[in-house]
């Protein structure tokens, strides 16, 4: 069974450091590797994706993704309480050009 | 507002009675999803269309669950003789088939609880 892998949290970080959120998968051909924000009650928003080794970078997001240990991460720089939210790893289903798998998310808070 | 659009929001039912959502995916888009979430859990894939022809659907979806997408545009999830386990968030996405697919965009969720 293809599993994505998110420590659930809270994870607490005071305002204006560096909040960093990890994802394993189990699938070692996986290609495609999204990062989703959800606020409470609101549904999933698409922050950014990577299909290559190394990192992206968006403006305060960074995502890295390291194929060999399967694990892809996501940097938030200057963090700002309104980044608190879940933040959801998902990884397309190898053999499928649409069907992704999703992580359970990781639950951030930021404190002030 | 040119995002994806839910109706209704929030639905609440008694167990046994069938109930319908719908669907409206971003104008251009012609890939639509359907998701269910539960507490503290992800998304999970319900079914997926491409235009009008339902490419997708879960093994996992009871055959209470049918969806339709008769032109091509709107979508419409309907689940049949409710059971409690079936509340949770339905989501609905939309994407491009050219360009990048993964790029799934979500609209607001309807609530459903099954009483």
């Amino acid at each position: 069974q293809k599993e994505v892998e998110q420590n659930s949290g809270p994870l607490s970080v005071p305002e204006g450091a560096i909040a960093s959120l990890n994802c394993t998968y189990s699938d070692r051909g996986s290609q495609s590797f999204f990062w989703y924000r959800q606020y409470s009650g609101k549904s999933p928003e698409l922050i950014m994706f990577i299909y290559s080794n190394g990192d992206k970078e968006d403006g305060r997001f960074t995502a890295q993704l390291n194929k060999a240990s399967q694990y892809v991460s996501l940097l938030i720089r200057d963090s700002q309480p309104s980044d608190s939210a879940t933040y959801l790893c998902a990884v397309k289903l190898v053999g499928s050009n649409y069907q992704l798998i999703w992580g359970a998310g990781t639950k951030l808070i930021i404190k002030p | 507002d040119t995002g994806v659009s839910q109706d209704p929001r929030h639905k609440i039912t008694k167990r046994g009675q069938n109930v319908t959502f719908r669907c409206d995916p971003i104008s251009e888009h012609n890939r639509l999803y359907w998701y269910r979430q539960t507490l503290g859990q992800g998304p999970e894939f319900l079914t997926y269309f491409q235009n009008e022809a339902q490419l997708e659907k879960s093994r996992l979806l009871s055959d209470r669950f049918s969806a339709e997408r008769p032109k091509g545009s709107f979508s419409t999830l309907e689940i049949q003789r409710t059971e409690q386990g079936d509340s949770a968030m339905y989501l609905c996405a939309s994407s491009l088939a050219a360009g990048d697919p993964y790029e799934q965009y979500f609209g607001p969720g309807t609530r459903l609880t099954v009483t």
